[in-house]
């Protein structure tokens, strides 16, 4: 069975502090990977998005990048934090365009 | 472009009613819509997914969605709910391309009273 594992669970992080968030999926190769932020009581929005190792595209600008090095590893991270960084960082994965689309347990992430 | 519209924000009905969550969507090409469901402070879940055939498609836990071309649209429904079913619901459609972006509606919570 496939599972997705993200980490930290929740971080408290002071503005301009860096942050690097993870996820790990077992039991499927070569999946396409998501990162989604979803900002206190709104909707999700993609902010990266992977189909291959090292290769990460960006779909929405918000000072953060993305890398994926290895096949089942995708990481979220930014050097200097902002406060409208804080809110809930989901990864994903799906096979392809159209399948269902898995999502982790989440980040929660609140910048002070 | 594509877009989802949920027209309710907040949804409220008493244990035992039927559920009606709205969902229209805006997309040129062929929908792939999507419902999940989240609960408080954990990550989504699928309830049911349409592709393609049969416009209505049975979910999990007696969720059930009509997709409808004419309309745009694809709601949510369910003959009786239970108090385990309040949550946030989105409404979720696929765009073609193969980074299988997906686009949220803005999310319904619903309230259920027991």
């Amino acid at each position: 069975a496939q599972t997705i594992h993200q980490w930290p669970v929740a971080e408290i992080k002071a503005v301009g502090s860096p942050l690097s968030l993870g996820c790990t999926i077992k039991g499927k190769s070569s999946p396409n990977l998501y990162w989604y932020w979803q900002a206190t009581g709104g909707t999700l929005q993609q902010l990266f998005y992977s189909i291959t190792v090292g290769q990460v595209e960006s779909v929405v600008q918000l000072n953060l990048s993305a890398s994926r090095p290895k096949d089942d590893q995708f990481i979220l991270s930014t050097e200097k934090l902002l406060l409208s960084h804080s809110g809930f960082y989901l990864c994903a994965w799906s096979l392809q365009w159209g399948t269902e689309v898995f999502f982790g347990k989440g980040t929660r992430l609140t910048v002070v | 472009a594509q877009s989802v519209t949920q027209p309710d924000a907040r949804v409220t009905v008493s244990e035992g009613a039927s559920l009606q969550l709205r969902c229209k969507y805006s997309y040129s090409g062929t929908p792939y819509l999507f419902w999940y469901v989240q609960y408080p402070r954990q990550g989504l879940q699928l309830l049911l997914k349409y592709y393609s055939g049969d416009p209505v498609v049975q979910g999990v836990n007696g969720f059930e969605a009509e997709f409808s071309k004419s309309n745009s649209s694809f709601h949510l429904r369910k003959a009786s709910v239970h108090w385990s079913d309040s949550a946030v619901y989105f409404c979720v459609l696929s765009a073609e391309g193969s980074n299988a972006k997906l686009t949220f509606g803005k999310g319904t919570k619903l309230s259920v009273k027991s």
